[in-house]
């Protein structure tokens, strides 16, 4: 069965460092999402790709988060300097060009943690 | 807007049943519901359309009222399998570009 890879699983890093987080979406799949979930809250949408255009990054906090999908497959968040506030689970999701009944499906996570 | 789940959390015995609740304040197109266990991706369980259908097999089933923009899920004769945090994830859009997940409702099955 086709899953989102993600990686690192596990990051821990020291405030102002760069982090860079890697998905690879289920292969075919044009739409590709990076979520940010903090513990006991749902997932928030950070960045939304069609192929090799972002679509909506209206939440992504463009002074320090970016996100790029150069050839429309895999893709690559980065945050550069990172914050205490930055820890968190990082999703990627992945689904067929937009449906009424398309769902998205989620890779595994990256958890950051900032010291 | 955020759709708001209830309960923010239950605890069942397994074989027991029950019900989340999934609201929106807007019209909704479709509504998407997840299961993630702690430290896991979210994993899809199903999807409503607008249009009122009640979906599910065997022992997990949702239901879709799109009048009163509201969403329910089942879950039947409990199994300790089905502990973990559910999230409805709505569609505004009619295209399911995006998706606004609500804060989740954590259920915990006990043997």
């Amino acid at each position: 069965e086709a899953e989102v890879a993600q990686s690192p699983r596990y990051k821990i890093t020291e405030k102002s460092q760069a982090v860079a987080f890697w998905c690879d979406p289920i292969s075919g799949h044009a739409t590709l999402y990076w979520y940010r979930q903090i513990l006991g809250q749902g997932p928030e949408l950070l960045v939304q790709f069609q192929d090799e255009s972002v679509v909506d990054d209206s939440q992504l906090p463009k002074d320090r988060f970016s996100a790029e999908r150069l050839k429309g497959v895999d893709s690559t968040l980065k945050i550069q300097p990172a914050e205490l506030g930055d820890s968190a689970m990082y999703l990627c999701a992945s689904s067929p060009r937009p449906g009424v009944q398309e769902t998205q499906y989620f890779g595994p996570g990256t958890r950051l943690l900032v010291l | 807007q955020q759709p708001v789940q209830s309960p923010q959390a239950v605890i069942l015995r397994e074989g027991e049943d029950a019900v989340i609740n999934c609201s929106s304040s807007k019209a909704l197109y479709s509504v998407h519901w997840y299961r993630q266990k702690h430290g896991e991706a979210p994993v899809f369980l199903m999807i409503l359309l607008k249009g009122g259908e009640q979906k599910g097999h065997e022992k997990i089933s949702a239901s879709f009222n799109e009048k009163k923009q509201q969403s329910s899920l089942y879950l039947t004769a409990s199994q300790l399998s089905y502990s973990g945090t559910y999230f409805c994830g709505t569609d505004g859009s009619g295209s399911a570009r995006q998706l606004t997940f609500g804060s989740g409702t954590q259920l915990t099955v006990l043997p």
